[in-house]
């Protein structure tokens, strides 16, 4: 069974910094590409990133709101991925979710994990 | 960037009746080499991580009813619910894969 758990999430001042963790299982994850994606409250899906696999070179692309801001890294020897994000903003509250990218999509997906960014 | 508009932003449909939600997209989605729209439909209710529900523009991922079936090809797409049941109250996004990941802003369904 696929499992991704996301954690890490809660409150953080304006101007803070977080990292979240997604540990995963059920699917080869040093194979796998995986993407962060986001949701404010009340609104839409936004995709925040991805990493390829290290066969595939480790490449990774950020959404322009998030780029300079976000890392994402992932450690294969413990199946986690992870977004350290800095200079958070007001509006980067929200749920963080991550995902497998498959071409096509498949239904992996974590419960997410709330980020609130609030003085 | 590839930019899915959606619409409408809600809509409110009687049970058993039917439901079409449209997507367009600013760029082509159909990729000749294999003749396939990059283009999936997702299910979100309150509290949940979306759900995937179409791929490839009209495939239904396994377990989805067969009154859900998404159509389109190109920059024009379309999911379409055939007969409205309570339990098909949520939001639905569409996405495309062809160039990274965007989604549309969504289209919450409701029951008249």
């Amino acid at each position: 069974e696929v499992q991704l758990l996301e954690s890490g999430g809660g409150l953080v001042k304006p101007g803070g910094s977080l990292t979240l963790s997604c540990a995963v299982s059920g699917f080869n994850f040093s194979d796998a590409w995986m993407t962060w994606v986001r949701q404010a409250p009340g609104k839409g899906l936004e995709w925040v990133g991805r990493i390829k696999s290290k066969t595939d070179g480790l490449t990774i692309d950020y959404a322009a709101p998030v780029k300079g801001k976000f890392t994402i890294s992932r450690d294969d020897s413990k199946n986690t991925l992870y977004l350290h994000m800095k200079s958070l903003r007001t509006e980067d509250t929200g749920v963080y979710y991550c995902t497998r990218e498959t071409t096509p999509p498949t239904d992996d997906w974590g419960q997410g994990t709330l980020v609130i960014v609030s003085s | 960037d590839i930019v899915l508009t959606q619409s409408p932003d809600s809509l409110a449909v009687s049970l058993g009746e039917r439901a079409t939600i449209n997507c367009k997209s600013s760029q082509n989605l159909f990729y000749s080499s294999n003749n396939k729209n990059y283009i999936a439909w997702y299910q979100q209710k309150p509290g949940q991580p979306p759900k995937l529900f179409i791929y490839w523009a009209s495939t239904r991922e396994s377990g989805v009813p067969d009154r859900f079936s998404g159509s389109g090809s190109g920059t024009d797409f379309t999911l379409t619910i055939s007969s409205l049941q309570p339990e098909d109250v949520a939001v639905y996004y569409c996405q495309q894969y062809f160039t990274f990941a965007t989604f549309g802003g969504g289209t919450k369904v409701e029951i008249k």
